[in-house]
């Protein structure tokens, strides 16, 4: 019931178009949900987070799109570009401040 | 922009011995974890760590690990007696709270090898 299930594992898209990358959790007890963002030899950077009281939060090129009812979350990155290559970790938090992290995607962006 | 500090960037240690990770969490930041991630695998929860004791900790975090606040800044991560499993990046993080909306910072990680 703690798990986050993420996908794909992997993706590669081409400049310009849109990388989209989903999880879904179990746990109702959930009430944060962060995605982050990883380089190689890097610690994961917080990119965009969510509340369950909220259906989409967009900031820049990138949005978070919520569906409480079917437990899911997916990351859009618009617009992709080379720099965004890295993996993505979703993740998701209750009360007590732990987050159970997704198994993450990496993300390649073809010039 | 504050950040999380963590030393050494990489240590290699003998199966056996001790090792203590160190992270500076940023200064007004109030909860402390220590997450790890074994090469190519999902970031897994260790310990969280508030009002200096232990909130919470997984199934990893047994009785070979410990943490510890020994001043206001530092806050490190002993395994007594490293195993060749234990090799991975450990990641130390910090927050301000709990409260919805704050994420926290991640240091860029110590990558631990236990030959």
């Amino acid at each position: 019931q703690q798990q986050v299930k993420q996908s794909p594992q992997s993706l590669i898209v081409q400049k310009g178009g849109i990388s989209i990358i989903n999880c879904a959790y179990e746990n109702t007890a959930f009430d944060y949900f962060p995605w982050y963002q990883q380089f190689p030899g890097k610690g994961p950077a917080l990119l965009i987070a969510i509340r369950p009281d909220v259906s989409e939060k967009k900031e820049g090129r990138f949005t978070i799109s919520f569906n409480k009812s079917a437990k899911q979350f997916s990351l859009h990155i618009m617009d992709s570009q080379p720099g965004d290559s890295a993996t993505y970790f979703c993740a998701a938090r209750a009360d007590a401040g732990k987050s159970t992290f997704g198994d993450g995607t990496t993300l390649t962006v073809k010039p | 922009e504050p950040e999380v500090t963590q030393t050494p960037s990489h240590q290699v240690t003998q199966m056996g011995q001790e090792v203590i990770l160190r992270c500076v969490p940023i200064s007004n930041h109030l909860y402390f974890y220590w997450y790890r991630q074994i090469l190519g695998q999902k970031v897994e929860f260790l310990v969280s760590f508030y009002n200096n004791e232990i909130s919470e900790k997984s199934e990893i975090f047994d009785d070979q690990f410990s943490v510890e606040r020994p001043d206001g800044s530092n806050f490190t991560l002993k395994i007594r007696s490293t195993k060749l499993e234990d090799s991975a990046m450990y990641f130390c993080a910090s927050s301000f709270s709990t409260d919805r909306d704050n994420g926290y910072t991640f240091g860029s990680g110590t990558r631990l090898t236990v030959v």
